[in-house]
């Protein structure tokens, strides 16, 4: 199975500033150009949101602050300008072994 | 409006079985790769077990091999997960969530979950 392992595993960021957050896969999720790796964010109380698929790729709706990166088994999203609507936790997820699918352990954000 | 509505969550003791639903509207649910994530109180999420869009291919989280079967019914535009064997650690958030596509792709629409109680 793969294993998808996130980091840091909390932080704080102030407003304003940027929040980098990584992921690690135990396996390479990169396939025919394509990386097999999405973000979530979920906010307390609610389902998660998807942000970014294939590793880059922002979904309708989704503000320009988030940006994803990487490839292979290193990706990251980051967070500009962080506002206060951005405070969540945030996961990794690869879909590259579907129907085996699996997430990071998730990264909880705060305003500093 | 693409819409996922999970029931069928409960207080169960641990050994019992239960069955979750799923009820779909707003999409054509025979066009898609279906799946259920799980999230224990406090906790992340876990994958639990997925689903072609035919039926044909299922994968199932470790934890839940052997334990939990996923099926569908796009006649009825519901998924179903039958739970065996529960476990304190069976204790979650169920959530239903749609695959982008039928097959490898991420989850874009998902329910506000089914909650599930393992206990004595």
């Amino acid at each position: 199975d793969i294993v998808m392992t996130q980091s840091p595993d909390s932080l704080a960021v102030s407003l304003g500033g940027r929040a980098t957050i990584n992921c690690k896969s135990s396996r390479s999720v990169l396939f025919s150009s394509k990386d097999y790796l999405a973000w979530y964010q979920q906010k307390a109380g609610q389902p998660p949101k998807l942000l970014i698929s294939w590793a880059s790729t922002r979904e309708s709706g989704v503000p320009d602050r988030f940006s994803g990166s990487g490839s292979g088994t290193d990706f990251t999203l980051t967070i500009s300008d962080l506002q206060a609507e951005d405070v969540a936790v945030y996961y990794c997820h690869q879909y590259y072994s579907t129907p085996l699918n699996t997430f990071g352990q998730g990264t909880k954000l705060e305003i500093k | 409006e693409v819409q996922l509505v999970e029931s069928g969550g409960d207080l169960v003791q641990p050994g019992r079985s239960l069955r979750l639903s799923c009820t779909a509207s707003g999409f054509i649910f025979d066009d898609f790769a279906m799946h259920w994530v799980r999230q224990a109180p406090g906790k992340g999420l876990e994958w639990v077990s997925g689903i072609t869009w035919n039926g044909a291919t299922v994968g199932y989280a470790d934890s839940v091999k052997g334990r939990f079967t996923i099926s569908r019914d796009n006649a009825r535009n519901s998924l179903y997960l039958q739970m065996n064997s529960l476990r304190d650690e069976d204790t979650a958030l169920y959530y239903c969530a749609k695959a982008w596509s039928g097959s490898a792709t991420p989850f874009d629409t998902w329910g506000q979950g089914t909650l599930v109680t393992v206990s004595s």
